[in-house]
C-alpha cells in the first residue's frame, strides 16, 4: 500500500460524458502527478501540482482538467468522453515537486468510455 | 517522440539466477532515473533509482548501473524470485523540469520455477 488513494476503482461511462477522478496523497506529500496508461501507450504524464499549483504539463487534453484543492487531494475531470480515452489513470504523490523524489502511486482508476 | 526505451517487452528467467533489465535514453537532460514495478491491477511500485552523478546505486536484491555517456540503464535483480514476475518500467526525470516521469514502455518479466 502506497498511501495514495484513488477513488472510483471503476467507472464505465458514454461517449460524450463528463466524469471526475480524485486522488488523495501520502500523507505529507505535497506534490501530486496524473498519468495516463492506455492499451498501446506507456504511462504518459499529464499534469502535476504542487502545494495548490500546477506545476508541470504534459501532452494533456483541453478537453481535460485538474486542480489540487487546500486539504491537498486533487481532482481530474474529464469531458466530452471518447472511445479512446479509456485507459487506466495513475495519481501519484511525492514529498516535494522537483525531480530528484520518488513518485508513489496510487491504484488507479480504470475508466471505460462504452 | 519515445525517449525512454525499453527494448525488450519480455524476459524469462530461472528462479534464483540474475534477471538484467535494460533501458535506453535519448534525452541528455536527463539526470535523475528510477525503476518501478507493476503488477497487473496495480499502480507502479517505487524499487531504486540513481541519480547522474553515480553510476551505481544496490538495495538488497536490485541493482541499478548507470552508462552516461552509452545513455544507458540497466537493472540487475539477483536472485530472481517468482515474485518478481511484473512489469518493469524503467523512468527518467529532466533536470530543468519539475517533477514529471517520462517511461519506458516496460518490460514483461516471467520468472520460472
Amino acid at each position: 500500500d502506497s498511501g495514495v488513494t484513488q477513488t472510483p476503482k471503476h467507472l464505465i461511462t458514454a461517449t460524450g460524458q463528463r466524469v471526475t477522478l480524485r486522488c488523495s496523497p501520502r500523507s505529507g506529500d505535497l506534490s501530486v502527478y496524473w498519468y495516463q496508461q492506455s492499451l498501446d501507450q506507456g504511462l504518459q504524464f499529464l499534469i502535476q501540482y504542487y502545494n495548490g499549483e500546477e506545476r508541470a504539463k504534459g501532452n494533456i487534453l483541453e478537453r481535460f482538467s485538474a486542480q489540487q484543492f487546500p486539504d491537498l487531494h486533487s481532482e481530474l475531470n474529464l469531458s466530452s468522453l471518447e472511445l479512446g480515452d479509456s485507459a487506466l489513470y495513475f495519481c501519484a504523490s511525492s514529498v516535494a515537486g522537483t525531480g530528484y523524489n520518488e513518485q508513489f502511486f496510487g491504484p488507479g482508476t480504470r475508466l471505460t468510455v462504452l | 517522440d519515445q525517449q525512454v526505451k525499453q527494448n525488450s517487452p519480455s524476459l524469462s528467467v530461472q528462479e534464483g539466477r540474475i534477471s538484467i533489465l535494460n533501458c535506453d535514453y535519448t534525452n541528455s537532460m536527463f539526470d535523475y532515473f528510477l525503476w518501478y514495478k507493476k503488477y497487473p491491477a496495480e499502480g507502479p511500485t517505487f524499487l531504486i533509482s540513481i541519480s547522474s552523478i553515480k553510476d551505481k546505486n544496490e538495495d538488497g536484491r536490485f541493482t541499478v548501473f548507470l552508462n552516461k555517456s552509452a545513455k544507458h540503464l540497466s537493472l540487475h535483480i539477483v536472485p530472481s524470485q517468482p515474485g518478481d514476475s511484473a512489469v518493469y518500467f524503467c523512468a527518467a526525470s529532466p533536470r530543468d523540469s519539475w517533477g514529471k516521469l517520462q517511461f519506458g514502455a516496460g518490460t514483461q518479466v516471467v520468472v520460472t520455477p
